[in-house]
């Protein structure tokens, strides 16, 4: 079984702070992907990191991952309120195919005015 | 449709009743994925269907879980004889290609209580 681990488990924090939140494993991903998941709904796709050392951005979101492709950080600059929610990394195993992704238990992310 | 679309959207279901939750995929999705979403936790697979055919089911917890997709586009998860610890939530998401790094498309899910 390969896990992803994500750190941490709970942020709060001040409109207009910078954060950075983890997701690491022991395990070599294929590709990895970001989620955000607002209660009562399902997660929706931010981002998918393919090569390591890939850098990607979405507004005021930084996505990287890691070198060796086993790890994985989500930065956001001053968060904002909407940033509010559950930020769930999902990595792919290598081989092709398409099998079920790998989900972490999240970051609960809560970003107050 | 334009997006997934789950049914019913809240299920309380008295221990040992069979239940059976809907999930109508985008239309034109080959890849379909039901993953189970305990309380505070992340989501993990259940099982996994290209177009009509199961080809991965090595997630489901019992044999009292059961899914089909019989002709390639709604899919049912049923869940036999419910026990407690199967109250979570189930989300069902499609994706328009047999290869996981393009993302899935998740519906809102269904919240299961068994009481």
């Amino acid at each position: 079984t390969q896990l992803l681990e994500q750190s941490p488990q709970f942020l709060s924090i001040q409109e207009g702070e910078n954060l950075t939140v983890y997701c690491n494993s022991s395990s070599v991903f294929s590709s990895l992907q970001w989620y955000r998941q607002e209660p009562g709904e399902g997660p929706v796709l931010l981002v998918t990191v393919v090569t390591g050392g890939e850098v990607k951005k979405l507004k005021r979101l930084t996505f990287q991952f890691g070198d060796a492709r086993k790890d994985s950080s989500l930065h956001i600059t001053a968060a904002q309120p909407g940033d509010t929610g559950l930020y769930l990394c999902a990595g792919a195993t290598p081989g092709g195919g398409a099998d079920g992704l790998t989900f972490g238990k999240g970051t609960h992310l809560i970003i107050q005015p | 449709g334009a997006g997934v679309s789950q049914s019913p959207r809240y299920k309380v279901a008295k221990r040992g009743q069979d239940v059976a939750l809907r999930c109508d995929p985008i239309s034109g999705h080959v890849s379909l994925f039901w993953y189970q979403q305990a309380l505070g936790q992340g989501p993990e697979f259940l099982t996994y269907f290209q177009n009509e055919a199961q080809l991965d089911k090595s997630g489901l917890p019992s044999d009292r879980f059961f899914a089909e997709r019989p002709e390639g586009s709604v899919s049912t998860l049923k869940i036999q004889r419910t026990q407690q610890e199967d109250s979570a939530v189930y989300l069902c998401a499609s994706s328009l290609v047999g290869d996981r790094h393009y993302g899935y498309t998740f519906g809102s899910g269904t919240r299961l209580t068994v009481v």
